[in-house]
């Protein structure tokens, strides 16, 4: 079974500049996840989608950060403009279903490494 | 809310020795519980979660945790740690009513051989 995939692996911009990343689940998962880990932090939540819509974003900066999962399947996320602090590891994590019991464990996809100079 | 304590930010233990990695957490709700090892370089993966029963749960890789209710306690442990071992591992709470995980600041665990 493949795993979760993210990309780029890793993302190297200037502040004020826009950037996108894109994430596509393990197959079949209704749940994704974006979270962001600022080094030496563990993550938090940003946004979880429930198929194709927004379960809960109440994390997530609305006025530079973006986020869409059109078709149910992958997602991208958008932070546009970059400021310093943005600069962090961005995970994405899908999982079965709603609940977090044993059948909603979320698997984690390697991150993208974003870095704002 | 809930929130998760972490004690330790670092921990090295020479190769084969037994370790122990702290987890405090705060709740007014029931919660699950859950450890989490992420590799340098790669995504978190599930080391162990306890959701009811026994309080002793045993995971991946030798590790095992004990649910401890009365002092709001999930503590990690491994008899005999390896090199392979040296990650960095993470907490996590998650209320049982609804799907929110929140993660501790995580432990860095430094193998020495």
């Amino acid at each position: 079974e493949a795993g979760v995939a993210q990309s780029p692996r890793y993302k190297i911009i200037e502040k004020r500049q826009s950037v996108a990343f894109w994430c596509n689940p393990i197959s079949g998962h209704a749940t994704l996840y974006w979270y962001q880990q600022i080094l030496g932090q563990g993550p938090k939540l940003l946004i979880q989608f429930q198929n194709n819509g927004v379960v809960d974003d109440s994390q997530l900066p609305k006025d530079r950060f973006s986020a869409e999962r059109l078709k149910g399947v992958d997602s991208t996320l958008k932070i546009q403009p970059a400021k310093l602090e943005d600069s962090a590891v961005y995970l994405c994590a899908s999982s079965s279903g709603l609940g977090t019991g044993a059948q909603n464990t979320q698997y984690f996809g390697p991150g993208t490494r974003l870095t704002v100079l | 809310a809930q929130s998760v304590t972490q004690l330790d930010s670092q921990v090295p233990v020479f190769e084969e020795a037994p370790v122990e990695l702290r987890c405090n957490y705060s709740s007014s709700v029931s919660v699950y519980l859950f450890w989490y090892v992420q590799y340098p370089n790669q995504g978190l993966q599930l080391l162990l979660k306890y959701l009811s029963g026994s309080t002793l749960v045993k995971g991946i890789n030798g590790f095992e945790a004990e649910f401890n209710k009365s002092q709001t306690s999930f503590h990690l442990r491994k008899p005999s740690v390896h090199i392979s071992d040296t990650a960095e591992y993470f907490c996590a709470v998650s209320p049982t009513s609804y799907d929110k995980v929140i993660f501790g600041p995580g432990t860095s665990l430094s193998v020495i051989p």
